[in-house]
């Protein structure tokens, strides 16, 4: 079974802030990787698909990027909005998640 | 507008079981691959199964295999996930979720989410 490892687990940063999360498979998937964001209490929300298309809706901070087993999430400019929990998934399997604070 | 709503959560006791029941509007139902995926709480995501649109292939998680079985009723815009065998371990949310679909069919990228509900397994 393929394997999806996140790092950070968790970040603190600033409104603002560049910040990039990291997300590894135990082996190639090509592009098949999605991201996803989820706030407390609601369901996830589709980010990117295919490692680097922008989801229907999402802003254009949001960018996605990596092929084989090295992937990352960027958002260019955080905002107060987007202090969540993010998880990458791949076919059946997600990571175990990426938790983005208030500094 | 894409609305799933799961309904069919509760208190059940080890060994007991549950239905599960996602109603489905806003899409064509027929045409996209759906799936449940749960959330312990305080835990990640785990993916637990899908069928695919016409219902005909389906896909469980090793976790599940043997005690849930999930169907769909494309006359009724419904999915839903019958849950046997139910242990403290399958404590979550359960979340109906709609696939991407596309050209590629089954894809594997989530892009609706019910609310979730809630199950519960403890005596």
């Amino acid at each position: 079974d393929i394997q999806m490892t996140q790092s950070p687990s968790s970040l603190s940063a600033s409104v603002g802030d560049r910040v990039t999360i990291t997300c590894r498979s135990s082996q190639s998937i090509t592009n098949y990787l999605s991201w996803y964001q989820q706030k407390p209490g609601k369901a996830p929300e589709l980010l990117i698909y295919a490692a680097s298309s922008l989801h229907s809706g999402v802003p254009s901070r949001f960018s996605g990027s990596g092929s084989g087993t090295h992937f990352t999430l960027t958002i260019s400019s955080l905002q107060p909005e987007d202090f969540a929990t993010y998880y990458c998934q791949q076919g059946a399997t997600f990571g175990g998640g990426t938790r983005v604070e208030i500094k | 507008e894409v609305q799933l709503v799961e309904s069919g959560g509760g208190l059940v006791q080890p060994g007991g079981s549950l239905r599960l029941t996602c109603s489905a509007s806003g899409f064509t139902f027929t045409t996209y691959a759906m799936h449940w995926i749960r959330q312990a709480p305080g835990k990640g995501l785990e993916y637990v199964s899908a069928i695919s649109s016409n219902g005909r292939i389906t896909y469980y998680a090793d976790s599940v295999r043997g005690r849930f079985t999930i169907s769909r009723d494309n006359s009724k815009n419904t999915v839903s996930l019958e849950m046997n065998s139910l242990r403290a371990g399958d404590t979550a949310v359960y979340y109906c979720v709609k696939d991407l679909g596309g050209p590629a069919g089954w894809q594997y990228y989530f892009d609706s989410w019910g609310q979730g509900t809630l199950v519960t397994v403890s005596s």
